[in-house]
């Protein structure tokens, strides 16, 4: 079976500074890994998603994650946050049958500090 | 191209009633999954459509069940409603199972 592990439930951080969300996944097989953004009264939007390739994959406004199968994790990063950052993340893991059907973690809340 | 839309965005129900929730999918798209959001956690899955057929059910009881139209619409019915029912029911589509997934704003249900 598998399962996702969202560390932190609640992660302040100061604007400008570096951020690192984490995530663990727990899966017997291949798996796809994305990372979904949830603003206030909205619903999920794909930020970035490891299929195959390289394992270091990058989001349009500066967010990047790394793939790194042998401590099965999908950790989050940005070098510098905004205030627009401040938004609820959730890590999801699919079990190789494409890019459907996704298991969500508990969720991130991201509070960017002005 | 219009976004997935979904009605009603609120809607209030007792405990034992019937509630009908309704997405549209995007514009070309063909498939319909169907999440449950319960407060403080992520989206559960509950199930999904192909091509009007059911192609894929999470851990969720039979009183919810799912129909997709011909244009690829869908609608959520839950059965004799129950307080845990009481959640954030998100649809989402894609243009076909191995792609991504698009969401729509969701239907928040509470159920007294």
């Amino acid at each position: 079976a598998q399962s996702v592990t969202q560390l932190d439930s609640q992660v302040p951080v100061f604007e400008e500074a570096p951020v690192e969300l984490r995530c663990n996944y727990s899966s017997s097989v291949s798996v796809y890994l994305f990372w979904y953004v949830q603003y206030p009264n909205q619903g999920l939007q794909l930020l970035l998603k490891y299929l195959s390739g390289s394992t270091l994959v990058e989001s349009i406004n500066g967010f990047e994650a790394e793939f790194n199968k042998s401590q099965t994790s999908f950790h989050l990063r940005k070098p510098s946050v905004h205030i627009s950052d401040t938004a609820e993340y959730f890590c999801a893991v699919s079990e190789g049958t494409g890019a459907n059907n996704l298991f969500f973690g508990t969720g991130t809340r991201l509070t960017v500090i002005p | 191209e219009t976004g997935v839309t979904q009605s009603p965005t609120h809607l209030i129900k007792t405990r034992g009633q019937q509630v009908t929730l309704r997405c549209s999918s995007q514009s070309g798209h063909n498939t319909v999954s169907w999440y449950q959001q319960a407060l403080g956690q992520g989206p559960q899955f509950i199930f999904q459509y192909y091509r009007e057929e059911e192609n894929g059910r999470g851990n969720f009881p039979p009183r919810f069940s799912g129909l997709q139209f011909p244009n690829y619409s869908s609608e959520l019915n839950v059965n004799a409603l129950e307080l845990d029912d009481s959640a954030l029911y998100l649809c989402a589509s894609s243009s076909d199972l191995q792609d991504e997934l698009f969401f729509g704003s969701g239907t928040q249900l509470s159920v007294l």
